[in-house]
């Protein structure tokens, strides 16, 4: 089955520096990357998705890459601001009606 | 974005009662739900896949019989902790895949409960 690894668990950034969060996955059939981003004691919400039939997603400050021959994706946020401090979690689907598997998470923290 | 809603968003109950949490995509229909266990500090636990009007599928190691799930409609997933023990505290999470092309998963905001 999917494997999804995630780097580094935890991570801090000055305010308006940039944060990367990298994550691997193992089974080459997955085609949909979603990040979420989970404020203490609220569900995950949806930042940024990515298919893999593309290499790049920007949304205002947040980006994502997927290098699918690699199997690795990544999160970039610019201009970091403390309310960008939470745990992020990414994960990786074979589409849709099929499990989702998550990473272990990213404690981002970003210092004023 | 699509919106779930969780409910209660937390409970306190005492032992042996049993406690129903709800959840429901306000927004779009939902084909398959999952639920979640978090622990503090810890990622998601899925505990099993709930699909509309067929019995739920649950993970290994989670017991169907305190854990029941019920799928009843394409907006309302329920999840009954029977019999609860303090063990059974714990943060629970539900998720609903939009049921159109893209296949996107929404959260919805956790239910806390605390077993006394």
């Amino acid at each position: 089955g999917e494997n999804v690894e995630q780097h580094p668990s935890t991570l801090s950034v000055q305010e308006g520096d940039s944060a990367v969060i990298k994550c691997t996955y193992s089974d080459s059939a997955s085609n949909y990357f979603p990040w979420y981003k989970q404020e203490l004691g609220k569900g995950p919400q949806l930042i940024i998705d990515i298919r893999s039939n593309v290499g790049e997603k920007k949304d205002q400050r947040i980006a994502v890459t997927l290098n699918k021959t690699a199997k690795h994706f990544s999160l970039h946020i610019t201009e970091t601001q403390p309310e960008d401090s939470a745990v992020y979690f990414c994960a990786a689907t074979r589409g849709y009606g099929q499990n989702f598997v998550f990473g272990p998470g990213t404690r981002l923290s970003v210092l004023p | 974005g699509a919106v779930v809603s969780q409910h209660p968003s937390w409970v306190i109950c005492k032992s042996g009662t049993s406690v129903k949490i709800e959840c429901r995509s306000l927004d779009f229909q939902a084909t398959t739900m999952f639920w979640y266990r978090q622990f503090p500090k810890q990622s998601l636990m899925l505990m099993a896949t709930s699909n509309e009007g067929s019995k739920a599928t649950y993970e290994q190691g989670v017991e169907k019989d305190k854990f029941l799930i019920n799928h009843a409609s394409l907006t309302l997933s329920t999840l009954t902790v029977t019999s609860a023990h303090p063990e059974d505290s714990s943060f629970y999470i539900c998720s609903a895949v939009r049921s159109a092309n893209t296949g996107e998963l929404f959260f919805g905001e956790g239910s806390r409960l605390t077993v006394l």
